[in-house]
């Protein structure tokens, strides 16, 4: 079966430059889960979906993050305006049915904020 | 507070002797723990998870409850076995795992 697909890879931007991620699930996959994984560091959830509704995002910078699920398949990540903090990897995660040790971890994206 | 704690950044062992990866929890409900992988290039994979019971890789790992401790062990290490090791706690109500801060294992040959 195909993985979990996340695009851009790699990314560079300016600090208050705004930059989104995108990430398709495996197919079937009702939960979907996007980290937050700075160097040296185990990934950190920012926001939890099950299809298109938010189970959570107590962990999600709200200021300027946000993420959306429409139509409860493919997810966006937006950073608006970016900060040389948010410079990480981050990861699309999505599992089955909510099993939550099941996860199927994308490539995730590299940010760099200069 | 729930929390996960891999005191060891940095573990090298040479291939054929015993590793033991550490991690303990700090967790006030019923622990239900997990090993992670990420090999080079490779995407981050479950490894193993504690019900189980299993031995995946020829890894292992007992929960103590009592220590709060998690350790993954393997009897005889392969050079294959070189990657990043993650411990993570299923935080139950909001299933949603917390995740140590890794090891990176080294097998030298």
């Amino acid at each position: 079966e195909a993985g979990v697909a996340q695009s851009p890879r790699y990314k560079i931007i300016e600090k208050r430059q705004s930059v989104a991620f995108w990430c398709n699930p495996i197919s079937g996959h009702a939960t979907l889960y996007w980290y937050q994984q700075i160097l040296g560091q185990g990934p950190k959830l920012l926001i939890q979906f099950q299809n298109n509704g938010v189970v959570d995002d107590s962990q999600l910078p709200k200021d300027r993050f946000s993420a959306e699920r429409l139509k409860g398949v493919d997810s966006t990540l937006k950073i608006q305006p970016a900060k040389l903090e948010d410079s990480a990897v981050y990861l699309c995660a999505s599992s089955l049915d909510g099993t939550t040790y099941e996860q199927y971890f994308g490539p995730g994206t590299r940010l760099t904020v200069t | 507070a729930q929390r996960v704690t891999q005191p060891e950044k940095l573990l090298s062992v040479f291939k054929g002797a015993p590793v033991e990866l550490k991690c303990n929890y700090s967790y006030s409900g019923s622990p239900e723990l997990f090993w992670y992988v990420q090999y080079s290039r490779q995407r981050l994979q479950l490894l193993l998870r504690h019900i189980s019971r299993e031995s995946i890789k020829g890894f292992t790992a007992d929960l103590n409850k009592g220590e709060t401790s998690f350790h993954l062990k393997k009897p005889f290490a392969q050079e294959e076995d070189s990657a990043m090791y993650y411990c993570a706690l299923l935080i139950q109500g909001a299933q949603k795992l917390v995740f140590g801060q890794g090891t990176r294992l080294t097998i030298n040959p």
